[in-house]
């Protein structure tokens, strides 16, 4: 079983719908992530939670929000998408700094259209 | 300056050469880094991380480390046509953040 999952895998939406990312993991971690990448480019990291009630702003977090409901959960949502919103989203997971070195685990990724 | 940078090639090597895959970050106080593989379409993959100056090897992979000149190196013996993919650098900051570099694209040539 996958330490790291993402639903949807793939989602076509259009300019202005409300979507949401989910993103589960049964790894123990405390700290979560959530980045996008685009075609030929990096990876942009768009908010990070290093437990339940620790929320931080990433670099481009303009246009989205996420809610952590539990130490295995984080979501991501577009309030309201727009067509630069495609990207490839990715979910990651590390655990907390005096137990390991910080490395980090990615789930799957969801593959977001906006039309 | 980007935090952590990397040659974006792509860079070609034939079956069998080595790869050498580079990276350097400016902030010095970083103690970790990460080297990622990344398939088109997939998830980054964790290969190797290292924390001391110095070689750390794994198979037909050797991380290189040199605090000193801020510099990441990634070698790949043997290369082989799966290895063609984008290698993502990453450094763990002074101010526990993890930054990646932009990925070098290596193709394996048969």
């Amino acid at each position: 079983d996958a330490d790291v999952t993402q639903t949807p895998r793939n989602r076509i939406t259009k300019t202005g719908k409300r979507i949401m990312l989910e993103c589960s993991q049964t790894k123990g971690h405390d700290r979560m992530y959530w980045y996008r990448q685009d075609p030929g480019l990096g990876l942009q990291l768009i908010y990070y939670s290093f437990d339940v009630k620790d929320i931080n702003k990433g670099e481009i977090s303009d246009g989205y929000s996420v809610s952590r409901q539990a130490q295995a959960k984080f979501s991501l949502s577009l309030e309201s998408a727009i067509p630069n919103q495609t990207a490839l989203y990715f979910c990651a997971t590390s655990d907390l700094p005096g137990s390991s070195y910080n490395e980090q685990f990615f789930g799957p990724g969801t593959r977001l259209t906006v039309l | 300056q980007k935090e952590v940078e990397q040659n974006s090639g792509p860079l070609s090597v034939p079956e069998g050469a080595i790869a050498s895959l580079n990276c350097t970050y400016s902030d010095r106080g970083s103690q970790s880094f990460f080297w990622y593989r990344q398939y088109s379409g997939k998830s980054p993959e964790l290969i190797m991380s290292i924390y001391s100056n110095g070689d750390k090897e794994d198979g037909r992979f050797t991380a290189q480390l040199n605090k000193a000149s801020q510099y990441v190196s990634l070698l790949i013996r043997d290369s082989q046509p799966s290895d063609s993919a984008t290698y993502l650098c990453a450094g763990k900051t002074s101010y526990d953040k993890v930054i990646f570099g932009p990925g070098t694209s290596l193709s394996v040539i048969p």
